[in-house]
């Protein structure tokens, strides 16, 4: 099945910093996902992005399929932005059993 | 929508009773999936529902393991006989249709510990 990687796997920063998530899968992909897992254990969807470049707020992301990685930007980072951010790929062509890779744990210190 | 609703939220437990966590998709989800994670193993996918079908049960550890979907609204993942090392929380995710890509909406997982 696909492998899905993750960099760096823990990450201090101050509050106001700038930061870039990496993911990298094995496999050509139609679907990948980021999600956020604050401190109290909820996981929330950031964004859907099988290519290209998306923002919401503070955070973007870009995916490149061809070269199977995806990046998630974090940028004037604040205390609120803690926890645990996961990138996730579909195992198979169906694009419905997604694998998770083993998350960045981000810490943001004011 | 008040999202995907799970229960209970916290559950402790002896070793060898029966355990059951529930799921209330979003309305009109047609996917659902139960995920378990670990500190050892992070997020796993047990099993996956397409309109209230199993589709792949695959990640099931064991026969201990069972999951039903009786109908759009409602799943249950239970465990029976329970064992310590099934503690760990488990999440019930839903995905609307949408042409072959799955934007998972997660519930806020059912902590389970067993003595």
């Amino acid at each position: 099945g696909i492998q899905v990687e993750q960099s760096p796997p823990d990450l201090i920063l101050q509050e106001g910093a700038n930061s870039t998530l990496r993911c990298n899968f094995s496999d050509s992909v139609n679907n990948l996902q980021w999600f956020h897992q604050n401190p109290w254990g909820q996981l929330i969807n950031l964004f859907y992005i099988p290519s290209g470049t998306k923002q919401n707020g503070r955070l973007s992301a870009t995916t490149v399929a061809t070269e199977r990685y995806s990046l998630l930007y974090i940028s004037s980072s604040q205390t609120t932005d803690s926890g645990v951010y996961f990138c996730a790929a579909p195992r198979g062509a169906a694009g419905n059993k997604l694998t998770f890779g083993g998350g960045t744990r981000v810490l943001v210190k004011p | 929508d008040a999202g995907v609703i799970q229960s209970p939220r916290h559950e402790v437990t002896e070793m060898g009773q029966e355990v059951t966590l529930r799921c209330k998709p979003i309305s009109g989800h047609n996917s659902l999936f139960w995920y378990r994670q670990t500190m050892m193993r992070g997020l796993e996918l047990l099993i996956y529902f397409n309109n209230n079908v199993p589709i792949d049960d695959s990640g099931m550890p064991e026969d201990r393991f069972s999951a039903k979907m009786p109908n759009a609204s409602f799943s249950t993942l239970k465990i029976q006989p329970s064992e310590p090392r099934d503690s760990a929380v488990y999440f019930c995710a839903s995905s609307p249709r949408v042409s072959g890509a799955n934007v998972l909406t997660f519930g806020a997982g059912s902590r389970l510990t067993v003595l």
